[in-house]
């Protein structure tokens, strides 16, 4: 019955080699976001789509992109993963509306490491 | 900008102790939203609780209760009667209001650790 579903639950990639984390919903909610959250810290807001509408946070590095080919999936793309890149990598969803909005759902995540 | 402080990083109780956990946030909006988060050792943040920055009544539900103080600008979250069960991270949390979506500012979070 998991609503956000993360896959892979660990992933190992190699230093500088592109690397994709994806994420799907069953929840149809509009808004999805992807989080990073380091070993013993804070969970911290990488970018998140409005529908269609791409948003970025300013200080998110160039090297990670997303894609959101329809409502269910997200995907996170790190193009040339640094060892500082390892992390658990968490997707989320939310309705978000004019009048009312949910609070985020969140997967499992998914613990990348970097050698 | 926005900012959530948990000052505890780690606390131990003995089962069926209760324990509050501690949380202040600072903001510039005149709207928002707080959060508690509880985020086990399999990785996901379950969801606990939204508060309104208009609703300051205070709420139960179960062993949980949370006591929200916009003067003080404190949401603490107290669990009675802790259990073993209860071990994991909380994280408070913040978001602007009326944006659509939820830009979530977490605190530090609390490791709540809780022995037989």
């Amino acid at each position: 019955d998991a609503m956000v579903i993360q896959n892979p639950r660990y992933q190992v990639t190699q230093f500088g080699k592109p690397v994709t984390l994806s994420c799907s919903q069953t929840l149809n909610h509009n808004v999805m976001y992807w989080y990073q959250q380091k070993s013993s810290q804070a969970p911290k807001l990488l970018f998140h789509y409005y529908d269609k509408d791409f948003n970025n946070e300013a200080d998110t590095p160039d090297n990670f992109q997303s894609r959101r080919p329809n409502t269910s999936f997200c995907f996170l793309d790190i193009r040339s993963p640094g060892l500082g890149d390892a992390a658990m990598y968490l997707c989320a969803t939310s309705y978000g509306g004019r009048a009312t909005n949910t609070e985020a759902f969140f997967g499992q995540g998914t613990r990348l490491t970097v050698v | 900008a926005q900012k959530v402080t948990q000052a505890q990083t780690e606390i131990s109780v003995v089962e069926k102790e209760d324990v509050t956990l501690d949380c202040v946030y600072e903001t510039r909006d005149t709207t928002y939203y707080l959060f508690w988060y509880k985020q086990p050792p399999s990785g996901e943040l379950v969801f606990l609780i939204r508060r309104n920055s208009f609703d300051e009544q205070n709420e139960i539900s179960g062993r949980y209760s949370w006591n929200f103080q916009k003067s003080t600008s404190s949401f603490n979250f107290t669990i009675t009667a802790s259990q073993v069960v209860d071990s994991a991270v909380y994280f408070c949390a913040l978001s602007e209001m009326n944006t659509g979506f939820q830009k979530l500012v977490f605190g530090t979070g609390t490791r709540l650790l809780v022995s037989p």
